[in-house]
């Protein structure tokens, strides 16, 4: 069975430019989750969705971060405009509503100019 | 609020040493525990889990007890090898999330 799938797998850009993230969960699972990793902060999670509605955002940074679920196969999130602080790799998860384990893709590694 | 705590890296250790990683954590109530290991290059997979007190997690070797009066859950391997070189992430499970501690690198050494 596929995992959780996300791309682009890396991606450099330039200041003020918009950048999309793309997920698409594992089949059946109706929770989704972003994370963005870096080494000063560690995990922290961004946003999550239950049956496509976002549930906690309170871990997005800025109005510069939007994160969006159109349905159960797909989730964007979308950064605009960027900045160089940005750059870090970022995780979508999706799982079971209710279960106890998530299941990460491979992560999108952003680097800002 | 709810947290997990663990201890920093990197740890280093040679080739079929013991391994301990502690964590503690701060919950209302009695969370689901994890560890889930980073390696590199990859995402997070979940390695083992307990969901109750006394419950004893246990995948590849590694174990970890869910230990409400110290409230904590401490990753240990008998015998360690190169291909365990990861970080790994102890985690509680509160408020239909899962909160992460900070991660400790692990290298073994062949």
């Amino acid at each position: 069975d596929a995992g959780v799938i996300q791309s682009p797998r890396h991606e450099v850009t330039e200041m003020g430019q918009e950048v999309t993230l793309r997920c698409k969960p594992i089949s059946g699972h109706n929770s989704l989750f972003w994370y963005r990793q870096t080494m000063m902060r560690g995990l922290e999670l961004l946003i999550y969705f239950n049956n496509n509605v976002p549930i906690d955002d309170s871990g997005m940074p800025e109005d510069r971060f939007s994160a969006k679920m159109p349905n159960a196969s797909f989730s964007t999130l979308k950064i605009q405009p960027s900045e160089p602080r940005d750059s870090a790799v970022y995780f979508c998860a999706s799982s079971r509503q209710g279960a106890d384990t998530q299941y990460f893709g491979p992560g999108t590694r952003l680097t800002v100019l | 609020g709810d947290s997990v705590t663990q201890m920093e890296g990197p740890v280093t250790l040679s080739e079929e040493a013991f391994l301990t990683i502690n964590c503690t954590y701060t919950a209302t109530g009695y969370p689901s525990l994890f560890w889930y290991v980073q390696y590199p290059g990859e995402g997070l997979q979940l390695l083992l889990k307990a969901t109750k007190a006394d419950d004893k997690g246990s995948n590849k070797g590694f174990e970890a007890t869910y230990r409400k009066e110290t409230t904590s859950f401490h990753l240990e391997k008998g015998s360690v090898q190169v291909s365990d070189s990861a970080v790994y992430f102890c985690a509680l499970r509160a408020q239909g999330k899962i909160i992460f501690g900070k991660g400790t690198r692990l290298h073994i050494l062949p």
